[in-house]
């Protein structure tokens, strides 16, 4: 059964270092998605992506934060310079469509950010 | 606003004793009500979307069903394997194809 998958699954890294976080979607959806879940709290839209594009982000997706397809299969974020705030676990999710009957969102495990 | 209210946070069952978890929403105008499973440290992982007042789907030991204001996973029977966070979340008609998640409910079934 095809999957998102994400790598890498934990990363720990010091206050102000860059970090990037990458996924590959399922191959033959077309809308991406990045998503986190602090320790204990809701999981929360960040933002999302279609035809190469940024199509929505959330207040939470600020400047720091960026998004990338490289290539044909690979979906990153990056944040350009890490917060303690930024701990939290990063989903991507991928859907076939934006809506409608095929608009299911299918996640990834997860990649554990870590920020001393 | 839109809001999902899940209820309760916590549910612990016997093997076998059936229940049923709760979503509230507000939206302005629902495309989609989704719930997912997820297990500790893992992500969501897909079980059934409804988009229309009345709809029902079932997997297995799982019934989900919705109203204009509300939806219910019914859990018929639970096996000790069902224990799980069970996430539900709502996408809006407003041209968002974002999901917005309620805060779970936190199934444990006791053997």
């Amino acid at each position: 059964e095809p999957e998102v998958t994400q790598t890498p699954s934990h990363q720990v890294t010091q206050m102000g270092q860059e970090v990037i976080l990458r996924c590959v979607p399922i191959s033959n959806h077309l809308y991406f998605y990045w998503y986190r879940q602090i320790l204990g709290q809701k999981v929360e839209f960040l933002v999302s992506f279609y035809n190469n594009e940024i199509s929505e982000k959330s207040e939470i997706f600020d400047d720091q934060f960026s998004v990338e397809r490289p290539d044909g299969s690979n979906f990153t974020l990056k944040i350009r310079s890490t917060k303690l705030e930024d701990s939290a676990m990063y989903f991507c999710a991928s859907s076939r469509t934006s809506g409608g009957r095929t608009g299911e969102l299918f996640f990834g495990e997860g990649s554990r950010l870590t920020v001393l | 606003e839109d809001q999902v209210t899940q209820s309760p946070e916590a549910l612990r069952l016997q093997e076998g004793e059936s229940s049923s978890l709760n979503c509230s929403y507000t939206v302005s105008g629902l495309r989609g009500l989704f719930w997912y499973r997820q297990d500790p440290g893992k992500g969501p992982e897909f079980l059934f979307t409804l988009y229309s007042a009345g709809e029902e789907k079932e997997k297995e030991r799982l019934k989900a069903t919705l109203t204009k204001k509300e939806s219910f996973l019914h859990i018929t029977a639970p096996k000790p394997e069902d224990s799980a966070t069970y996430l539900c979340a709502v996408q809006a008609q407003t041209g968002a194809n974002n999901l917005f998640f309620g805060t779970g409910t936190r199934l444990t079934v006791i053997p």
